[in-house]
């Protein structure tokens, strides 16, 4: 099982539509989880961490279940702008160290 | 954005070559790290520094060494270019380590023929 899974797509969406992506992870003693946003042949960016009691940033929200080991990201409102592709990262634990451990991404498109 | 620059951002080579790729940081954060993106693949760590002249391997390290020398650089080096090193490089920064925020340079985008 891969450490951090999540869905490829696309997801084509229409402007103004809501959107959830998924995204499980395997190590149960993981702390530190994100979303990044990567655009077309440039770097990730950081969209937002995901704390324990979710938390919200304008039309961006982020869960976390412990329990069933999954993050979630809600974009309410979508724009053109938001045409990317998502990157959810994980912290795994790795004998004494540990590391962040990146999602292969989820691509999403939104359309007018 | 942070301040990360990645030289040079596009770079043709051939196999059995040595290619150096530079990472360079005004933030003055402590920890720095070099990726690698391919296909089908996330992010995957190449080498970490946690200081200068410390370093260690990430989960790809074989064919790679890095060398850090002063805060703000850290360079990699393909000691001899193969093919499969074929890739996008990207250079990262956190203040605090490992599993904290991690902030990304624009990438190097090499091929190796």
């Amino acid at each position: 099982r891969k450490e951090v899974e999540q869905d490829p797509g696309p997801f084509n969406v229409p402007e103004g539509a809501t959107v959830a992506f998924n995204c499980t992870y395997s190590n149960s003693a993981s702390q530190s989880f994100f979303w990044y946003r990567q655009d077309c042949r440039k770097e990730p960016k950081l969209l937002m961490s995901v704390y324990s009691s979710g938390n919200e940033d304008g039309r961006f929200t982020a869960q976390l279940n412990r329990a069933s080991q999954y993050i979630s990201l809600l974009i309410r409102d979508s724009k053109l702008s938001d045409s990317a592709t998502y990157l959810c990262v994980v912290n795994v634990q790795a004998g004494t160290a540990s590391k962040l451990t990146f999602g292969t991404g989820t691509r999403l498109q939104v359309t007018l | 954005d942070a301040g990360i620059t990645q030289s040079p951002r596009h770079k043709v080579t051939e196999t059995g070559t040595p290619v150096t790729l530079r990472c360079h940081q005004t933030e003055n954060h402590r920890y720095m790290y070099w990726y690698r993106q391919d296909p089908g693949h996330g992010l995957r760590l190449i080498h970490y520094s946690y200081g200068v002249k410390d370093t260690d391997k990430g989960e790809v390290s074989d064919g790679y060494s890095v060398s850090r020398s002063k805060t703000e650089d850290f360079l990699l080096t393909l000691e001899s270019a193969t093919s499969s090193q074929t890739s996008v490089y990207f250079c990262a920064i956190s203040e605090y380590g490992q599993d904290y925020e991690q902030y990304f340079g624009p990438g190097t985008r090499l091929t190796v023929t």
